[in-house]
């Protein structure tokens, strides 16, 4: 079973684009985070969220406690947004889904 | 800026020999977490620690695994007897003060079972 679910697994967008990566949980959290996982393999936390919304730069994630939804938008899209998206939540155990992958096309 | 270092980037390892990973999670963070990434899959949680102990562990970290902090600055993960299914990318991570903080990854070992 996956407690923690993204959608969608693939995304392939035009430069300067508006994109939406969604995530979806079943277990109670306390926490959920974003995450870039880049070619190479390595991880950088891009927000860590329990209620509200969050901006830095051009990436802004949400997240609605009573749906147990997040979303990760990145405004006017760039080649270097290549990765791979992770959302992760902090519940009694650390979930993650299993990503989206997103390539921005120049 | 201070990061999360892990050693060594690549360990390859003959079926039933033992390993140990290393991480120097950054140096004022308390919680310390243990996960690895099987090629193509998710990633998965093994182990956190903090105070000196295990403060959670997935259903994954069994008795094969274990894991130390030695002295103030490493924490390490100990496999013994490696199978093959133990190859993977393992990510150490750190946080500052609570669980639910931002955690910084390290750039991960990938250990490889032969």
């Amino acid at each position: 079973k996956n407690e923690v679910e993204q959608s969608p697994q693939n995304l392939t967008a035009q430069e300067g684009e508006f994109i939406t990566i969604n995530c979806s949980y079943s277990v109670g959290i306390s926490a959920l985070h974003w995450l870039q996982q880049h070619p190479g393999g390595g991880i950088v936390s891009l927000f860590m969220l329990s209620s509200g919304k969050k901006k830095h730069g051009r990436l802004i994630a949400t997240i609605n406690i009573q749906e147990k939804h997040s979303s990760l938008h990145i405004t006017a899209s760039h080649p270097r947004d290549s990765a791979v998206y992770i959302c992760a939540v902090t519940g009694n155990q650390f979930y993650f889904g299993t990503g989206t992958s997103l390539t921005v096309i120049p | 800026e201070p990061e999360v270092t892990q050693t060594p980037s690549h360990q390859v390892t003959q079926m039933g020999q033992e390993v140990i990973l290393r991480c120097v999670p950054i140096s004022n963070h308390l919680y310390f977490y243990w996960y690895r990434q099987i090629l193509g899959q998710k990633v998965e949680f093994l182990v956190s620690f903090y105070n000196n102990e295990i403060s959670e562990k997935s259903e994954i970290f069994d008795d094969q695994f274990s894991v130390e902090r030695p002295d103030g600055s490493n924490f390490t993960l100990k496999i013994r007897s490696t199978k093959l299914e133990d190859s993977a990318m393992y990510f150490c991570a750190s946080s500052e003060e609570a669980r639910t903080d931002t955690q910084y990854f390290g750039p991960g070992t990938r250990l490889t079972v032969l």
